[in-house]
């Protein structure tokens, strides 16, 4: 059964038109994130929740915002969205400790028309 | 910046070759190195946490080593089977004063094993 949940699977939005990503948790994991994947490139950590608390990634655009209104959700929002933000954005989750590791959600591909 | 290099980006080999790829990684304030497998669909799993220099781990054919002198590690798969391609990730752990920080990720090396 899948633990981290992210919906939907593909999303197209036009320019400009805010969208919003979801991801659900079944692990009661504390720690939350989201990463961008462009094409042929390293997923880029946007931000991560420890707990309640958000963190944001200096480099992260001030058009993404995160919220999460309770341990197993956590949303992605994109203000406005650029062609450059086509990207597969994927959602993990971590506990403290146990090094880091990281449960993923399948992701949720994002198309800018 | 920390960067994380992976190579070769990918991969073509018959079923049966065993086949190898890289990681690179700052050789200071290490934590750990997680090796992630990313199915195509599907969501990218861990394979191998990795935290002690010389650490060797296995899980079926599957291996990594450690190098966090000389900053690497090797992941081998032995006897490649269709059901082994995927992109395989790795992300180095930073040591931000004792405690780990976030997960830095390689550009990852693609596989395709053909029957």
């Amino acid at each position: 059964d899948a633990m981290v949940i992210q919906n939907p699977r593909y999303q197209v939005t036009q320019f400009g038109k805010p969208v919003t990503l979801s991801c659900s948790q079944t692990l009661n994991h504390n720690v939350m994130y989201w990463y961008q994947q462009k094409s042929s490139q390293a997923p880029k950590l946007l931000f991560h929740y420890y707990d309640k608390d958000f963190n944001n990634e200096a480099d992260t655009p001030d058009n993404f915002q995160s919220r999460r209104p309770n341990t197993s959700f956590c949303f992605l929002d994109i203000r406005s969205p650029g062609l450059g933000d086509a990207a597969m954005y994927l959602c993990a989750t971590s506990r403290e400790g146990q090094f880091n590791i990281q449960y993923f959600g399948a992701g949720t591909r994002l198309s800018v028309l | 910046i920390l960067n994380v290099e992976q190579s070769p980006q990918s991969l073509h080999v018959q079923e049966g070759d065993s086949t190898n790829f890289t990681c690179s990684f700052p050789s200071s304030n290490f934590y750990a190195l997680h090796w992630y497998r990313w199915e195509t669909a599907k969501s990218p799993e861990a394979l191998f946490v990795m935290t002690l220099n010389g650490d060797e781990k296995k899980k079926g054919r599957i291996s990594a080593t450690l190098n966090t002198k000389e900053g690497y590690s090797y992941l081998y798969i032995k006897g490649s089977q269709p059901e082994d391609s995927a992109t395989y990730l790795c992300a180095f752990v930073t040591n931000y004063g004792g405690s780990q920080g976030n997960l830095i990720f390689g550009k990852g090396t693609k596989l395709s094993v053909k029957p």
